[in-house]
């Protein structure tokens, strides 16, 4: 089973406010990885890391940023918010298993509304 | 997303088998994942398989792969209301997976 956590899991905000989603493991891996999902179900990777101090922009471009300053924390912040944003934000984890390559393990998300 | 293609509904009727279909383009994949979504959750790993494989099984679950064609498919036996959530298959690629667009299961009572 994997523990990995977000928090909040449901977040109704004005525009113009500062947001932060937490993600958290407790499994030590080094790549985590930020996604947001469409309403129509599309995964897109917007940020992931290797390790400590190493983040990386995914393939959809966004205005949030994130950081990572501990090997179990990966959060994402959005500067100023927008109706835009609006969207479900999924956290997960990998580590190399043997025989099973690099698998991700999700966190149940963070359903985000910008009002 | 980076050519991993599914369609996006499939229903069927509870007690017959569901068949989920994946098409790839990159051979340097090295493993492929299935994993579901319920509603208002994350993706829970459902099976892998290596790419050397080209079956493997675990209880209802039955994942087929045919290098040659790059085609990856679940057939999930006897399928129950419970199955009903969107599909994604990914493969692993340069440190990353890519996943398709999910495939939405409807189980019909």
């Amino acid at each position: 089973e994997a523990d990995i956590y977000q928090t909040p899991r449901y977040l109704v905000i004005g525009t113009g406010k500062k947001i932060t989603l937490e993600c958290s493991q407790t499994m030590g891996h080094d790549k985590m990885y930020w996604y947001q999902q469409d309403p129509g179900m599309e995964l897109h990777l917007i940020h992931y890391s290797y390790g400590v101090n190493s983040t990386e922009k995914g393939d959809l471009s966004s205005e949030s940023t994130v950081s990572r300053i501990r090997t179990e924390h990966f959060p994402l912040t959005l500067e100023s918010a927008r109706p835009s944003h609006t969207s479900q934000y999924l956290c997960a984890s990998s580590g190399l298993l043997t025989g099973m390559g690099e698998t991700q393990y999700f966190g149940p998300g963070t359903r985000l509304l910008v009002l | 997303g980076e050519d991993v293609e599914q369609s996006l509904f499939l229903s069927v009727r509870e007690g017959d088998s569901s068949v989920i279909n994946c098409t790839y383009t990159d051979s340097s994949s090295t493993y492929l994942y299935w994993y579901k979504q319920e509603p208002g959750a994350g993706l829970q790993l459902l099976t892998y398989i290596f790419s050397n494989m080209d079956m493997k099984q675990d209880q209802r679950l039955t994942v087929l792969l045919n290098k040659k064609d790059k085609h990856l498919s679940l057939r999930i036996a006897d399928t129950q209301t419970g199955d009903s959530a969107i599909y994604f298959c990914a493969d692993s690629r340069r440190g990353n997976l890519f996943f398709g667009t999910g495939t939405r299961l409807t189980v019909i009572p």
